[in-house]
């Protein structure tokens, strides 16, 4: 119940196309979805995140789509460039008096094509 | 604001040598994660303290690893003895409620390669 599923395992977009990544999760406690971004040599970084009361949340190129009722949540690049070459995770977490607890999902290995 | 620092960046040991993993938190944040990062996997908590007690450490290998913030600040993850399924980056993250307390902040992470 505490885990994250997330697909496609890679992701291949030619330059200006649009990306797609999808995470699904069972435990309906969570409260807080983020995105987050990492580049090879660094740390993760938050990219958008949103919460189960909204169904869509935009961020320039970067769209969050969430299915409370199927308990699944997307990731949209538009216009993809080279530069949005990265892994992507999905994540999950309930709050508490403690701050967050986060779950994250496998990773997508995005590679925007010049 | 400066960022989260671990040191040292890369470690290579033999298995059941020991290794330290040190972090120093953006200054303020009152809580801190250690993770565990395996090759072509997300990020797995280990340990979560909040100022210098700790929330949660369900998924810590109590038998080989720990870890301490004793002061509620910079924070170090010991192995002892090393597995080659420890292999891995360990991040460290950190995060305040006045900043956002689901906002986590990660340093670039320890690669630790166990032969």
């Amino acid at each position: 119940q505490q885990q994250v599923k997330q697909s496609p395992q890679s992701l291949i977009v030619q330059k200006g196309g649009i990306s797609i990544i999808n995470c699904a999760y069972e435990n309906t406690a969570f409260d807080y979805f983020p995105w987050y971004q990492q580049f090879p040599g660094k740390g993760p970084a938050l990219l958008i995140a949103i919460r189960p009361d909204v169904s869509e949340k935009k961020e320039g190129r970067f769209t969050i789509s969430f299915n409370k009722s199927a308990k699944q949540f997307s990731l949209h690049i538009m216009d993809s460039q080279p530069g949005d070459s990265a892994t992507y995770f999905c994540a999950a977490s309930i709050g508490d008096n403690y701050g967050q607890n986060f779950v994250f999902g496998p990773g997508t290995r995005l590679s925007v094509l010049p | 604001e400066a960022g989260v620092a671990q040191s040292p960046r890369y470690k290579i040991i033999e298995k059941r040598q020991s290794v330290a993993f040190w972090c120093n938190p953006i200054s303020g944040h009152a809580t801190l994660y250690w993770y565990q990062q395996i090759l072509g996997q997300g990020p797995k908590l280990l340990i979560q303290f909040q100022n210098n007690g700790v929330v949660d450490d369900s998924q810590l290998p109590k038998d080989r690893f720990s870890a301490e913030r004793l002061k509620g600040v910079d924070s170090t993850l010991k192995i002892q003895p090393a597995k080659l399924e420890d292999s891995a980056v360990y991040l460290c993250a950190s995060s305040s409620r006045s900043s956002g307390a689901n906002v986590l902040t990660f340093g670039a992470g320890s690669r630790l390669t166990v032969l």
